[in-house]
């Protein structure tokens, strides 16, 4: 299976601009997921085939990468951004998700 | 606007048997792969199982397979789980996702726990 490897936490200030990453221990192409989670609520899809914004997602989230390596950026970070934040790929079979990066406000 | 509403979850002793069902709302379903994804508590995010958009086809993890059966009824608009010969393991919140952008639309989800 597709290993996908994410930092667990970061803290950033409001108004920052962070860099969530993910790793795959294999060519995912750009087949490549990202989903905000906040507490008690279901995943929501943030960016779809690595750079592609979802539709009613502020333009403060952007993706990009390809293969191996890719970047989920918040820009500028805002209060109500505080969740975890999990990669997807759906490349290879089966499909996987990575760990999680819990975003926190300082 | 989509709308994917499971029922269905509960408390279930180890070893026996429980079905999920999702009913869709919002889009042409028999258009769309969909699948379910579970997270245990605390945890991260598992692909469970997922279903071709004319039901044709299934797909699952080896965690899973062989003891999960996905299907769907289209007539309904409506996707199930289900699940036999539990584990303490398979204690999570199951969603029902539609697979389109990537799982672009999940539900509120449902909890299942398996403990004697």
């Amino acid at each position: 299976d597709t290993v996908l490897t994410q930092s667990p936490a970061l803290a950033v200030s409001p108004g920052e601009r962070v860099t969530i990453s993910c790793r795959a221990s294999e060519s995912v192409s750009t087949g490549m997921h990202w989903y905000q989670q906040k507490p008690g609520q279901q995943p929501k899809l943030l960016i779809y085939g690595a750079s592609n914004l979802e539709s009613g997602v502020p333009a403060r989230f952007s993706g990009s990468g390809s293969g191996t390596d890719f970047t989920l950026t918040i820009d500028p970070v805002e209060a109500d951004d505080t969740a975890t934040y999990f990669c997807q790929q759906s490349w290879n079979d089966p499909p996987t998700f990575g760990g999680g990066t819990k975003l926190e406000l300082k | 606007e989509v709308q994917l509403v499971e029922t269905g979850g509960g408390l279930v002793q180890p070893g026996r048997s429980l079905k999920l069902s999702c009913v869709a709302s919002g889009f042409t379903f028999n258009n769309y792969w969909m699948s379910w994804t579970r997270q245990a508590p605390g945890k991260g995010l598992e692909w469970v199982a997922s279903i071709t958009n004319s039901g044709g086809s299934t797909y699952y993890p080896d965690s899973v397979k062989g003891r999960f059966t996905i299907s769907r009824d289209n007539a309904q608009n409506t996707l199930y789980l289900q699940m036999n010969s539990l584990r303490s393991e398979d204690t999570a919140t199951y969603y029902c996702t539609r697979e389109g952008r990537g799982f672009d639309y999940w539900g509120q989800g449902v909890m299942v726990t398996v403990s004697s």
